[in-house]
This record gives C-alpha cells, sequence and structure tokens, in this order.
C-alpha cells in the first residue's frame, strides 16, 4: 500500500522570499516521487520526478526535492517565490517495484505568493 | 508535440443524459490514464490502459461509467446514465511504459463536465 501526506493546505508566501511545501509518503515498495503543478483551470504540469538517482532533484521554474528516505519525505523548495508561482501543488508517489503504474496524489498545497 | 488532447473542453449537459469525453495520448505512449478531479475527493484514478488493455479499472465508480481504447491514439470515458454528482474535471493523462520502472504521466487540459 501506497499514501502521500501533504502537511499543509494552504502555504502564503511573499515574493522574492523562500518557498518549503511539504510531502511525507508511505509505500511498501521504493517509490518513484513526483511534484506536479495545476495553475487555476489548466491540467497538470510536471514539476520534477525522483527515481532512485540523486536525492535531491531538480525541477522547471527554479523549483527542487530532497528525498530524505530516513525521514519518508520529499519536500518541494524554491528559494525565491515569484507572482507566476501561484498555483496548487500536488505530491504523487508511485510504486517501482509493482508493476502497477497508478499514481497515488496528494491532496494538494495551495500556494499564495503575495507581492 | 501537441501533448494529450482532450475534447470537449466544457460539457453541460441534462441529468439522464450520455456524454462521452475523448483523449488523444501523446503519440508513441503505451499507457493513457483517465481520472476524475472534484473538491471533495481531489484527484482519483478512474481506470488506465497499457497497451490499449484495460489493466485497472478499480476506480470506475459504477455501471454508468465505461471506457474503451479501440487503438493506441484515441480513448473514450462515457457516462450513460449521467447525474449531478458526476460533476467534476476529468483529466486524461499518457505515458511510456517500459518493464517496472514509474515514467512520469503528461496531463491533458481536463474536460469541465457540469450535469444540471
Amino acid at each position: 500500500a501506497q499514501s502521500v501526506t501533504q502537511l499543509d493546505s494552504h502555504v502564503s508566501v511573499s515574493e522574492g522570499t523562500p518557498v518549503l511545501l511539504r510531502c511525507n509518503y508511505s509505500s511498501s515498495y521504493s517509490p518513484s516521487l513526483f511534484w506536479y503543478v495545476q495553475h487555476p483551470n489548466k491540467g497538470l504540469q510536471l514539476l520534477l520526478k525522483y527515481t532512485s538517482a540523486a536525492t535531491l532533484v531538480k525541477g522547471i521554474n527554479g523549483f527542487e526535492a530532497e528525498f530524505k528516505k530516513s525521514e519518508t519525505s520529499f519536500h518541494l523548495t524554491k528559494p525565491s517565490a515569484h507572482m507566476s508561482d501561484a498555483a496548487e501543488y500536488f505530491c504523487v508517489v508511485s510504486p517501482m517495484d509493482t508493476g502497477r503504474r497508478a499514481l497515488t496524489f496528494g491532496s494538494g498545497t495551495r500556494l499564495q505568493v503575495q507581492p | 508535440d501537441a501533448g494529450v488532447i482532450q475534447s470537449p473542453r466544457h460539457e453541460v449537459t441534462e441529468m439522464g443524459q450520455e456524454v462521452t469525453l475523448r483523449c488523444k495520448p501523446i503519440s508513441g505512449h503505451n499507457s493513457l490514464f483517465w481520472y476524475r478531479q472534484t473538491m471533495m475527493r481531489g484527484l482519483e484514478l478512474l481506470i488506465y490502459f497499457n497497451n490499449n488493455v484495460p489493466i485497472d479499472d478499480s476506480g470506475m465508480p459504477e455501471d454508468r461509467f465505461s471506457a474503451k481504447m479501440p487503438n493506441a491514439s484515441f480513448s473514450t470515458l462515457k457516462i450513460q446514465p449521467s447525474e449531478p454528482r458526476d460533476s467534476a474535471v476529468y483529466f486524461c493523462a499518457s505515458s511510456l511504459e517500459s518493464g517496472p520502472l514509474t515514467y512520469e504521466q503528461y496531463f491533458g487540459p481536463g474536460t469541465r463536465l457540469t450535469v444540471t
């Protein structure tokens, strides 16, 4: 079984300040982990992915995430928020070993960026 | 690359009517997924296909829902008869699967369905 918990439903930051979106996962198998972003009335766009290579993963638009197995975490960070980062962010887990392809989505974190 | 294409983008229908949602995956991808997104339940996987064969339909809510993938470039999700509680955004996603690894899924823009 697998699950993912996004610890904050809403995060508000000021433009130019760091962003931290928290995610904890549970998986019976070695997981693949993803972060997706969804802008209002848009589809989901892949930000970055972890698939057992480097534990620090860099994505698009300056985002990165660090896989910490001991903490079962995969937090998303960005050094400096931009107004265009305002969106909903989903942490996603998928097992690597079972052959199932289904993704399990977190409940989402809505990021607000204040001017 | 055009990405995943879904049609229609918006659908408004009356309760009891048949609704058909369409999806064209990215060329060369061999897996296709249908998701439903609502405020109450978030994103839910309804069904996924691999090489045009349904692999997991455990998320299909009831017999009113059916999905087909007649070829590698087209899939439909049908609701018959539709009910107001089916109102949601329906996403189609595709990926290229190979062996035991999980590859990222690419999502379409979604179809916003409203059943009155």
